[in-house]
């Protein structure tokens, strides 16, 4: 069935240093795909997507990557603040099937000050 | 415009108990969901609705119910509780045709 992996689960960063999380999809059919940040005891929250006639999208510190191809897609955060700390997921969905969302199983950023 | 909202915020159930977790939209999303996430796992699809009357599985969606009789209204039910299904639930809806799914606050349940 479809699969997203994403890595690490871990990841500490200093502040004002750059952060990347990486996903891989299984399902060829997906076309979309959504990040989510969640803090602690609240809901996910929808922060960048990308679709996948677009091969990279930026929104101030926040740029997602899309190689089709390879099946991977990238989530950058440059210049991190505490407040960036938070757990991330990615996802993959496609738009002409089932529509459901498939998530990856997070990844736990801290940035230290 | 509330969003999606959820009741109750904390449940606790003894094993053998049945409820049912209530979810509502106001946003005439035609597409809503139910996830449930556990420390390490994710958010793993236990069902979902892609309109009124219409429900599917998803990934885990043993011991678990829904319906949809309403664009607004999608509950789950638990039949008959389990440990196993000690968990945050959260509930969804997506627009279309942008696709961006939104969540409830979320429903954290204990099973004793």
């Amino acid at each position: 069935g479809e699969n997203v992996e994403q890595h690490p689960s871990t990841l500490s960063v200093q502040e004002g240093d750059s952060a990347v999380i990486k996903c891989t999809y299984s399902d060829s059919a997906s076309n979309y795909f959504p990040w989510y940040k969640q803090e602690l005891g609240k809901r996910p929250q929808l922060i960048i997507d990308i679709r996948s006639n677009v091969g990279e999208k930026k929104d101030q510190r926040i740029a997602v990557t899309l190689n089709k191809t390879a099946k991977h897609f990238s989530l950058h955060i440059t210049e991190t603040q505490p407040e960036d700390s938070a757990v991330y997921f990615c996802a993959a969905s496609d738009t002409s099937g089932t529509y459901k969302y498939i998530f990856g199983t997070g990844t736990r950023l801290k940035v230290l000050a | 415009n509330a969003g999606v909202t959820q009741t109750p915020k904390f449940q606790v159930l003894k094993t053998g108990q049945s409820m049912t977790l209530q979810c509502a939209q106001d946003m005439n999303h035609e597409y809503m969901s139910w996830y449930r996430q556990d420390p390490g796992m994710g958010l793993r699809l236990i069902h979902y609705s892609v309109g009124a009357g219409i429900t599917d599985q998803g990934e885990v969606p043993n011991g678990y119910n829904v319906s949809r009789s309403t664009t607004e209204d999608f509950p789950l039910r638990l039949l008959s509780a389990a440990p196993s299904q000690t968990s945050v639930y959260f509930c969804a809806s997506r627009e279309a045709p942008s696709m961006k799914q939104y969540f409830g606050p979320g429903t954290r349940l204990t099973v004793t």
